[in-house]
């Protein structure tokens, strides 16, 4: 079965530092990745997907990620953190075939300090 | 706005008993999918309709159930609560391998 994780729980930086969150994943088959952003008390927004083709894949916000299959890594980067970045953030890969189940790591909460 | 709507926000109950939780998806999304997260499982999948039809289940227990409807609205049917039960459950639609999800309901069983 596929697994996602996510080495750090949480993680602080100074805004305007660059950011970048971990995600590994286990899936046997080319995975679909995706990452997502949880503000408090809010739901899942996409930050953004990979699928095929590119592996370095530009989402929203700034935030961009890159796909390296010989590490099974999907990491997440943001070149300059602002303070309403703060949320947690999750790493998630599907299963693909006719069921798009996601599959979610156990997330990475990011604090960002003025 | 993601599109997807939850009801209700926020839902307090007791133990042992029943609650229906309600999902509307986007316009035009055949799929849903309900998700659990709590503090100590994370982020989990329940299970997957497909236009009225069940298409998967995941670590979704046998007090919980859920349908949808020909409108193509979900409701998550949860028995005999317990408060382990407490967490905040999803709903997400979908037409290709991209979800959408709605805000939330966030149960808390006393």
């Amino acid at each position: 079965a596929q697994s996602v994780t996510q080495p750090d729980i949480h993680i602080t930086v100074s805004e305007g530092a660059s950011l970048e969150l971990r995600c590994n994943y286990s899936y046997g088959a080319t995975p679909y990745l995706f990452w997502y952003v949880q503000s408090p008390g809010q739901g899942l927004q996409l930050l953004l997907k990979y699928f095929s083709g590119d592996t370095l894949v530009q989402g929203i916000k700034g935030f961009e990620a890159e796909f390296k299959r010989s590490q099974s890594s999907f990491n997440l980067r943001k070149p300059s953190v602002h303070w309403s970045d703060a949320a947690e953030y999750f790493c998630a890969v599907v299963s693909g075939g006719s069921n798009y189940k996601l599959t979610f790591g156990k997330g990475t909460l990011l604090t960002v300090n003025p | 706005d993601s599109g997807v709507t939850q009801t209700p926000k926020h839902l307090i109950t007791a133990t042992g008993q029943r609650v229906t939780l309600r999902c509307s998806p986007r316009s035009g999304d055949l799929s849903v999918y309900w998700y659990q997260q709590s503090l100590d499982q994370g982020l989990q999948f329940l299970i997957q309709y497909y236009n009225g039809e069940e298409r998967a289940k995941g670590n979704i227990l046998e007090r919980f159930s859920a349908q949808q409807f020909p409108d193509l609205h979900s409701e998550l049917n949860l028995s005999s609560l317990e408060l382990g039960d407490s967490a905040l459950y999803f709903c997400a639609s979908s037409t290709g391998n991209e979800q959408f999800f709605g805000p939330g309901t966030r149960l808390t069983v006393l």
